[in-house]
């Protein structure tokens, strides 16, 4: 089993639509939760990123972290087409400096149509 | 803001040479990485480094290795390149968390 699971998609919503984006995980020494977002040919941009369970709101992005069912969540209100991306979770299990790397889910692609 | 960039957005190599990847964090941070990006796999992590001069393996490092001679400099050196290293290559940079990433440099080996 894949330590971090995300459905790959394509996602296609329509502008205006909150977007729903999940990754499950089977580690419960991950503690770190982030939300990257990737556009074509760029590298991976931090969106949101929590270490506690319950919900963290920035502008239209929301983190949801339910460490209970190894479950995270990003909502995005208001959907745009610059919204349009790939969006990895991301976690990891220390906050140390001993270069623990991150588990990453292998992204979901969204489109946002006009 | 962080800022971590990588020397090249593109290159093309032949197989066998020897190739060198930069990359120059100036946040001061301890701790960089090296990652590749292929579709269907996601980022899977080649080598770390969490001080000047240490490095660790990660998930794949065959065919690579890496150098630290200074705090914000982590090189990604592929050995005697071949086809199977072509690939987005991504580097980035913490100290505590989270990690910030350059923009990648998307690597062909012919």
């Amino acid at each position: 089993q894949k330590e971090v699971e995300q459905d790959p998609g394509p996602l296609s919503v329509p502008e205006g639509a909150i977007v729903s984006l999940n990754c499950t995980y089977s580690n419960s020494a991950f503690q770190y939760f982030m939300w990257y977002r990737q556009y074509s040919r760029k590298g991976p941009e931090l969106l949101m990123y929590t270490y506690s369970s319950g919900n963290k709101e920035d502008g239209r992005f929301t983190a949801q972290v339910d460490k209970s069912s190894k479950y995270i969540s990003l909502f995005i209100r208001d959907s745009q087409p610059s919204d349009s991306a790939t969006y990895l979770c991301a976690m990891t299990r220390l906050n140390s400096n001993s270069g623990y790397a991150l588990n990453f889910g292998k992204g979901t692609s969204l489109l946002v149509t006009p | 803001d962080v800022k971590v960039t990588q020397s090249s957005r593109y290159l093309v190599k032949r197989t066998g040479e020897k190739v060198f990847l930069e990359c120059v964090q100036d946040m001061d941070h301890e701790n960089m990485f090296w990652y590749r990006q292929d579709p269907g796999l996601g980022l899977r992590l080649i080598y770390f480094s969490y001080d000047v001069k240490m490095k660790e393996k990660g998930d794949i490092p065959e065919g690579y290795s890496v150098s630290r001679e200074k705090k914000e400099r982590f090189s990604l050196i592929l050995e005697s390149a071949s086809t199977n290293q072509t690939s987005m290559y991504l580097c980035a940079s913490r100290s505590s968390q989270p990690q910030h990433f350059g923009d990648g440099t998307r690597l062909s080996i012919l």
